[in-house]
């Protein structure tokens, strides 16, 4: 059971391109949701997918957008990179949003330098 | 709004020491809380939830954590760390929407 599958790991950019990070899960979680990890300010919520079809900003979603492909996979793509958004990102999924009691799982996180 | 305030941004302890960590969180209706580890260069793994019943909540690793709904807090403890409890540790809430919101994290070094 692999859980939460990111790719790539890695990745360096230059300012100005842009590229898709891919995420998929495969425990049949209704929600998935994407995350960056900066030193000192934790984890920030980007964007989340309540649902199959359904996508929403959250705390710092300027930069980034997203596609809920189909209930497995949830991408996250950087239109123009900044240095700023140089981060570690994680992709997690839950069961469902608004369900009592459910923890998210995590993908093991994808660290993103931008030059 | 939810969010999630932790304490101690950095703790260094002795192996065998005790460990408390503080959390308090501010949203005012029924809240979800987890604690959430992080090995370095691993992703986040759950340590403990609380959700409803008894505010004593025990997880993996001996680690426990005690939900005081006065005072909105859910300190994490452990009686005596190891030196492989090094690691990040993060505190969570989930409110009305449900969607996990982070605080900004405890770094935890424990020299053997």
């Amino acid at each position: 059971n692999a859980g939460v599958t990111q790719t790539p790991k890695f990745q360096v950019l230059k300012t100005g391109q842009s590229m898709t990070l891919q995420c998929a899960q495969d425990m049949n979680h209704n929600s998935m949701y994407w995350y960056r990890q900066d030193p000192g300010m934790g984890l920030r919520l980007i964007y989340y997918s309540a649902s199959e079809g359904t996508t929403d900003k959250g705390e710092v979603p300027n930069g980034y957008n997203v596609s809920r492909l189909n209930k497995r996979e949830f991408s996250l793509r950087l239109e123009s990179a900044a240095p700023s958004q140089t981060s570690v990102y994680f992709c997690a999924s839950s069961p469902r949003t608004g369900l009592v009691g459910t923890e998210a799982f995590f993908g093991q996180g994808t660290r993103l330098t931008v030059v | 709004a939810q969010s999630v305030s932790q304490h101690n941004h950095h703790v260094i302890l002795s192996e065998a020491a005790s460990l408390e960590l503080g959390c308090n969180y501010s949203y005012g209706g029924t809240v979800n809380l987890f604690w959430y580890v992080q090995y370095p260069g691993q992703h986040l793994q759950l340590l403990l939830k609380y959700f409803s019943g008894d505010p004593l909540v025990k997880g993996i690793k001996g680690f426990e954590a005690e939900f005081i709904k006065s005072k909105f807090s859910f300190n994490l403890r452990k009686p005596s760390v190891q030196w492989s409890d090094t690691a990040e540790y993060f505190c969570a809430v989930s409110g009305g929407s449900y969607i996990p919101t982070f605080g900004r994290g405890t770094s935890l070094i424990v020299h053997p």
